[in-house]
């Protein structure tokens, strides 16, 4: 079964600044889907950015990027000119693109992030 | 997410006694999730069902069963609440199309006491 690990519980960022999130699963599968999502305060959970794993470029979207190292199984999650809005809970998930349709998102425990003014 | 409403959004109940919560989309996704979120443990799978009718188990299954009659309505039942079944309770919906990932609803905090 595959599994996704964030290692750090908690980061802080000053506003203006830039953090990266750390993320690693661990598959043996060479095809799958990998997700950030953001869940604030209000428990919304929002798709921030997702990859492919055929993909060699990593994502980005606007202010957000990724650092996918399919070899490592490492997909870190950089945010940029962080601003007051990005403080929530992030967290990285795992999705097979197996042929049947149904694979279900595996969800990393979360990393909640505080922006400092 | 407009598409996908889950009721109620907060719920009290009494330790034994059952629990429904209702999670309705507007999208006609095949694929319809429910999963609990608890502090260090993230979100994990408790259900799902893949067509009308047909459903199966998550990873954490125990104490919990499913319905869904119609596309549009996935049922999560507890059929005698615990206290460890306090949580955050949030359904999810997807379409073949894998690499768009899941839309949520908007939770159920449901408090067992």
């Amino acid at each position: 079964a595959q599994t996704v690990t964030q290692s750090q519980p908690e980061m802080s960022v000053q506003e203006a600044e830039t953090v990266t999130l750390s993320c690693t699963y661990d598959t043996s599968e060479s095809d799958y889907y990998l997700f950030w999502y953001k869940q604030p305060p209000s428990r919304q959970m929002i798709l921030v950015i997702r990859q492919e794993a055929y993909k060699q470029q990593n994502a980005t979207e606007n202010r957000f990027s990724v650092n996918f190292q399919k070899a490592a199984k490492s997909f870190s999650l950089k945010i940029s000119d962080s601003q007051l809005g990005d403080a929530a809970m992030y967290f990285c998930a795992y999705r097979s693109a197996g042929r049947g349709g149904s694979e279900k998102l595996v969800f990393g425990k979360g990393t909640k992030l505080t922006v400092n003014p | 997410d407009a598409g996908i409403t889950q009721s109620p959004r907060h719920k009290v109940t009494e330790t034994g006694t059952p629990v429904t919560l209702r999670c309705h989309q507007t999208e006609n996704h095949r694929y319809m999730y429910w999963y609990r979120q608890d502090p260090g443990h993230g979100l994990r799978l408790i259900h799902y069902s893949y067509g009308v009718k047909d459903t199966d188990k998550g990873e954490v299954s125990d104490g919990y069963s499913v319905s869904r009659s119609k596309t549009e309505d996935f049922l999560l039942t507890l059929e005698s609440a615990t206290s460890s079944q306090t949580s955050v309770y949030f359904c999810a919906i997807s379409e073949s199309n894998r690499n768009y990932g899941y839309t949520f609803g908007s939770g159920t905090r449901l408090t067992v006491v």
